[in-house]
């Protein structure tokens, strides 16, 4: 009974460096999200995804990327990662709603460290 | 303004006591609201969605006021294990697809 699966668990990286955060679901959810989570700040919306090859930015899009190309994994792509991107990530999925009414179901992050 | 606000905490109360929390949020049109738990360095998980009639799950129980925008949880008889962050929830301003997350109220609960 997996949920929802984020891959790393911890990653170091230096600034300038690449990367790519992904997230599986197996729960068949149409909606899926990533979030960022710093000290004092709550969770904020990074990116997220209403369905299979849509994608839309969310409250801190700047310097990450994301593809949606199946619908089970949403990935999240920092291009060249910088020391303001160290953080806790969490990827989120729903099933679809309208009013939002559907709460969302975490994955148990990644943590990312950029030197 | 933020969108949904909580007071940090922490908490700090005796096993057996009850504790209540409270959320204001801006959204006046907002229709979903949730409570999530958030144990140290783990994900944040759904504790209970609140209705507009109140609801209560065991120990818990959630309130809603529309007329002054906040919601309230209430826990009686805590517990060591009721120790963590409280996140208040609610769907985005600007799009139904969203929830916005408070920052969360710490409670600690000592021996």
């Amino acid at each position: 009974n997996a949920g929802v699966t984020q891959t790393p668990k911890f990653r170091v990286l230096k600034t300038g460096q690449s990367m790519t955060l992904l997230c599986a679901q197996d729960m068949n959810h149409e909606y899926m999200y990533w979030y960022r989570q710093d000290p004092g700040m709550g969770l904020r919306l990074i990116h997220y995804s209403v369905g299979e090859g849509t994608t839309a930015k969310g409250e801190v899009p700047d310097g990450y990327n994301v593809s949606r190309l199946k619908k089970q994994n949403f990935l999240l792509g920092l291009e060249s990662a910088a020391p303001s991107q160290t953080s806790v990530y969490f990827c989120a999925s729903s099933y679809p709603f309208l009013d939002g009414s559907q709460p969302q179901h975490f994955g148990d992050g990644t943590r990312l460290s950029i030197l | 303004r933020k969108e949904v606000e909580q007071d940090p905490g922490p908490f700090n109360v005796p096993e057996g006591a009850t504790v209540a929390f409270n959320c204001t949020y801006s959204n006046s049109a907002s229709q979903s609201f949730f409570w999530y738990r958030q144990d140290c360095r783990k994900e944040p998980k759904l504790l209970m969605s609140v209705y507009s009639s109140g609801n209560e799950d065991g120990r818990f129980t959630a309130q809603l006021n529309r007329a002054s925008q906040y919601i309230s949880l209430l826990i009686r008889d805590s517990k060591l294990s009721d120790s963590a962050t409280y996140l208040c929830v609610v769907n985005g301003m600007d799009s139904s697809y969203k929830l916005i997350f408070g920052s969360g109220t710490r409670l600690l609960v000592r021996p």
